[in-house]
């Protein structure tokens, strides 16, 4: 069966570094790959998709790759502020189809 | 601009009994979704609407119905609510159901089932 997995382990970055998240998958061929922004007692926030053909994909800070030999992505969020603390969703969809799985989240905090 | 509203955020039910979870979004999207939450797994789709007057099953289905009232509202229903549905309910919403449209959630409904 398909399988989606984030950083099993929380993240602790001093502010200012690069926080770097991966999400790998298996028995899986994604189209798309989309992340998505949690804070706590709030829905998920959408931030970046990327397509199967595009390596790389920027948001300001935020720069994503996709590897579909591999079967990873990396989510980075370069010079890390404490506001960046927060739970961090990769989702996974293949082209045609409105299904969109979920990883279970990396928990991200920026100390000041 | 409200987005995607759900109500009521909290909710305490004992076995056996029913409610229905209510979500409502002002955005003019087609599609609307049904997830929950459950700690250390991914968010979990229960049931979508492609457009106003489908529905169909996701995921995990079983103990849940659903109605499209209309495009803005797409509510869930527990007929006979169980323990193991102890979880946080999501509603989402896209301009359209596409594997590349993003979603829109609301800030979820918590259900304890006692």
């Amino acid at each position: 069966s398909q399988k989606i997995e984030q950083n099993s382990e929380a993240l602790n970055i001093q502010e200012g570094k690069t926080a770097t998240l991966t999400c790998n998958y298996t028995n899986y061929s994604p189209a798309y790959l989309q992340w998505y922004r949690q804070d706590p007692g709030r829905g998920p926030v959408f931030l970046l998709l990327i397509r199967e053909n595009e390596k790389e994909k920027r948001k300001e800070r935020l720069k994503v790759t996709f590897d579909t030999t591999l079967k990873q992505s990396l989510f980075h969020i370069t010079a890390s502020q404490p506001a960046d603390s927060a739970t961090y969703l990769c989702a996974l969809s293949r082209s045609n189809d409105y299904k969109l799985s979920f990883g279970a989240g990396t928990t991200v905090t920026v100390r000041a | 601009n409200a987005g995607v509203t759900q109500t009521p955020k909290f909710q305490v039910l004992k076995t056996g009994q029913s409610m229905t979870l209510q979500c409502a979004q002002d955005m003019n999207h087609n599609s609307m979704y049904w997830y929950r939450q459950d700690p250390g797994m991914g968010l979990r789709l229960i049931y979508y609407s492609a457009s106003e007057g489908t529905t169909d099953k996701g995921e995990v289905p079983n103990g849940y119905n659903v109605s499209r009232l209309n495009k803005r509202e797409f509510s869930l229903r527990l007929e006979s609510a169980a323990p193991s549905q102890t979880s946080v309910y999501f509603c989402a919403s896209s301009p359209q159901t596409g594997s590349n449209s993003p979603l829109h959630f609301g800030n979820g409904t918590r259900l304890t089932v006692t």
